[in-house]
């Protein structure tokens, strides 16, 4: 099974700043012809269902706001939360969908200093 | 506006059966994969079993081989789990979840097995 490894498991960011979460893979998520990452962002408030965010490692959901951007490639990804705002407040989940089973990283909570 | 509808939770002894349906609306059900994904109180998702557009294939978590099984009707734009043997570890809610890479998910369905 491919292990994800969140980093930090939770941060405090001043509204405004920069939010970073790092995910590696146990093993490269590249794969089809046009060398797509099978890695995806979600995003999880209290009460809710996770909510894609980011998927093919760096492309944005519609709708998603473009302070929240993702990058990487093969084994290392990393979410930029930038101007962070109250709404952000979440845990936030890499997921690789490169095979089964799909898996998850243990999440990262954010939240205001 | 895509919907997704899991209904079919409840409390239910170890060693008991659910099945759990998921009603699917917005969107061309047959056009995609479908998967199951629970979420244990305080922890983080797991995903739990996923089906091709045409149920051909389907694909499970370690955990669940044997004793749960999915399934869809196309024609009725509904998703199953058929849940056996049930233990507490299997205590969580259930989420109906869109595509391979499950990018949109129901609201869930709380499953509790306790005696």
């Amino acid at each position: 099974d491919i292990v994800l490894t969140q980093s930090p498991d939770s941060l405090a960011v001043s509204l405004g700043e920069r939010a970073t979460i790092n995910c590696k893979s146990s093993q490269s998520l590249i794969s089809g012809s046009n060398n797509d990452n099978f890695f995806a962002w979600f995003q999880q408030k209290p009460g809710q269902p996770p909510k894609m965010l980011i998927y093919w490692a760096s492309t944005r959901v519609t709708g998603v706001p473009d302070r929240f951007s993702g990058s990487g490639s093969g084994t290392d990804f990393t979410l930029t939360i930038s101007n962070l705002q109250a709404e952000d407040v979440a845990v936030y989940y890499c997921q690789q969908y490169y095979g089964a089973p799909i898996t998850f990283g243990g999440g990262t909570k954010v939240e205001i200093k | 506006e895509v919907q997704l509808v899991e209904s079919g939770g409840g409390l239910v002894q170890p060693g008991g059966s659910l099945r759990l349906s998921c009603g699917a609306s917005g969107f061309t059900f047959s056009s995609h994969w479908m998967a199951w994904v629970r979420q244990a109180p305080g922890k983080g998702p797991e995903w739990v079993a996923n089906i091709k557009k045409d149920g051909s294939e389907t694909y499970y978590v370690d955990s669940v081989k044997g004793r749960f099984t999915i399934s869809r009707d196309n024609a009725k734009n509904s998703l199953y789990l058929q849940m056996n043997n049930l233990r507490a570890e299997d205590t969580a809610v259930y989420y109906c979840v869109r595509g391979f890479g499950l990018d949109t998910w129901g609201q869930g369905t709380l499953v509790t097995v306790s005696s």
